[in-house]
């Protein structure tokens, strides 16, 4: 079993819906939570940071941790053609020194005008 | 300013061959990471670098990788005898330093072995 489960869809939904995008994992010592947003031919970038649990909203984009249930979320509102792109889950433990970055599979979402 | 680049951006090598993919990471970061991205398997982390040196290279596959880091600037990946599950696109990012930073990537590197 992978340390971090996700769907790789493609989830497909019109323009202007709101996206719920997800992870779940299996290692509690996980303690900060990234999302990164990658287009077709391109590295992945940086969209939402948290530690621990709670949630955190910039813009269209919410992420959301719930320890307890050792799942995350990303929501983004009023999705757009240009959100069309895979969204990858990464997470990494909070001990010191250097903890490699552990990713999901990544979700494709499709953005239909 | 210039984002971490790499090259070749897409390499077809014959089964049994050497590549050598090149990474030339943010001027300043003195952290660098090799990812490879599988079709259906998310990023897998390779090795990092902080400065010269290597700390983490426990996900190198097999002795037939290996990586090395000049003037704590560009990085070489170099892939020995080529099998076709090496195919994969190779990523790379820096950051700047602290293990917490934000990781900037590469646009990476697209390997097939035939």
């Amino acid at each position: 079993q992978k340390e971090v489960e996700q769907d790789p869809g493609p989830l497909s939904v019109p323009e202007g819906a709101i996206v719920s995008l997800n992870c779940t994992y299996s290692n509690s010592a996980f303690q900060y939570f990234m999302w990164y947003r990658q287009y077709s031919r391109k590295g992945p970038e940086l969209l939402m940071y948290t530690y621990s649990s709670g949630n955190k909203e910039d813009g269209r984009f919410t992420a959301q941790v719930d320890k307890s249930s050792k799942y995350i979320s990303l929501f983004i509102r009023d999705s757009q053609p240009s959100d069309s792109a895979t969204y990858l889950c990464a997470m990494r433990k909070g001990v010191s020194g250097f903890q490699k970055l552990v990713f999901g599979t990544g979700t494709r979402l499709l953005v239909s005008p | 300013g210039a984002g971490v680049s790499q090259s070749p951006s897409n390499k077809v090598t014959e089964k049994g061959k050497d590549v050598e993919l090149r990474c030339d990471p943010i001027s300043g970061h003195t952290a660098l990471y090799w990812y490879r991205q599988s079709l259906g398997q998310g990023l897998e982390f390779l090795i990092y670098f902080q400065g010269n040196s290597a700390p983490d290279k426990s996900g190198l596959p097999s002795d037939r990788f290996s990586a090395e880091r000049t003037g704590g600037s560009v990085s070489t990946l170099t892939i020995q005898r080529t099998q076709q599950e090496d195919s994969a696109v190779y990523l790379c990012a820096s950051s700047l330093g602290g293990v917490g930073e934000t990781q900037y990537f590469g646009p990476g590197t697209r390997l097939l072995v035939l």
